[in-house]
């Protein structure tokens, strides 16, 4: 299947930092990728909805100034907590659907965040 | 808007028994259907999915999944689990009216047993 790789898998932050977290899909186009957050022993939460070339759409609750979305090419995705606070920690993961239609997606490994 | 119960958050069983993990889902269009599992420390892999056709689908390792529209169910089995299928599993549903966007489960954790 298609890969998608995230970067960091793992970061620790001083609290008031900003975090970015990068999402590639390595061996295919992606026009649509999805950022999701998953708390300790539950499941993934959608976060927002990243389009090539626009603006992301953000699930209802989730702070865009806080959070933000990027996605400038094909092949990369990338969200920015920015102002980082505990509470923040969490798992990240992205997704990524190819431009082909296919209407699979892709996963990437996760981006565990501590912030302290 | 969509959503998607998983009935089991823990789920502990013996190698060679069977597995049957629920998922019903509450939408009243079209709608994909996802089975994903998550190893201990890896990410989420697909295991199968059903767009069309025929409700009964196979996918990797042995699992299948049954679509009963009726029910708004898509529950997964497997008819003899090993130690390696000690994982997290997640119903995942895309309801075709809203785009691509997948809604997950509450996930079960699945522990084997040896």
């Amino acid at each position: 299947g298609a890969v998608v790789s995230q970067h960091p898998s793992w970061v620790i932050c001083k609290s008031g930092t900003s975090v970015k977290i990068e999402c590639r899909s390595l061996d295919f186009q992606a026009t649509t990728m999805f950022w999701y957050r998953q708390f300790p022993k539950q499941s993934l939460m959608l976060m927002a909805t990243s389009n090539e070339g626009s603006k992301a759409t953000y699930e209802q609750g989730v702070e865009k100034d806080k959070f933000l979305i990027n996605h400038a090419s094909l092949t990369l995705s990338t969200l920015t907590v920015t102002s980082a606070h505990p509470e923040d920690s969490s798992f990240y993961i992205c997704s990524a659907q190819s431009a082909s239609g296919e209407t699979e997606a892709f996963f990437g490994q996760g981006t565990r965040l501590t912030v302290v | 808007a969509q959503s998607v119960s998983q009935h089991n958050h823990h789920v502990i069983l013996s190698e060679a028994a069977s597995l049957e993990l629920g998922c019903n889902y509450s939408y009243g269009g079209t709608v994909n259907l996802f089975w994903y599992v998550q190893y201990p420390g890896q990410h989420l892999q697909l295991l199968l999915k059903y767009f069309s056709g025929d409700p009964l689908v196979k996918g990797i390792k042995g699992f299948e999944a049954e679509f009963i529209k009726s029910k708004f169910s898509f529950n997964l089995r497997k008819p003899s689990v090993q130690w390696s299928d000690t994982a997290e599993y997640f119903c995942a549903v895309n309801a075709r009216a809203a785009g691509n966007k997948l809604t997950f489960g509450g996930g079960t954790r699945v522990l084997v047993k040896p």
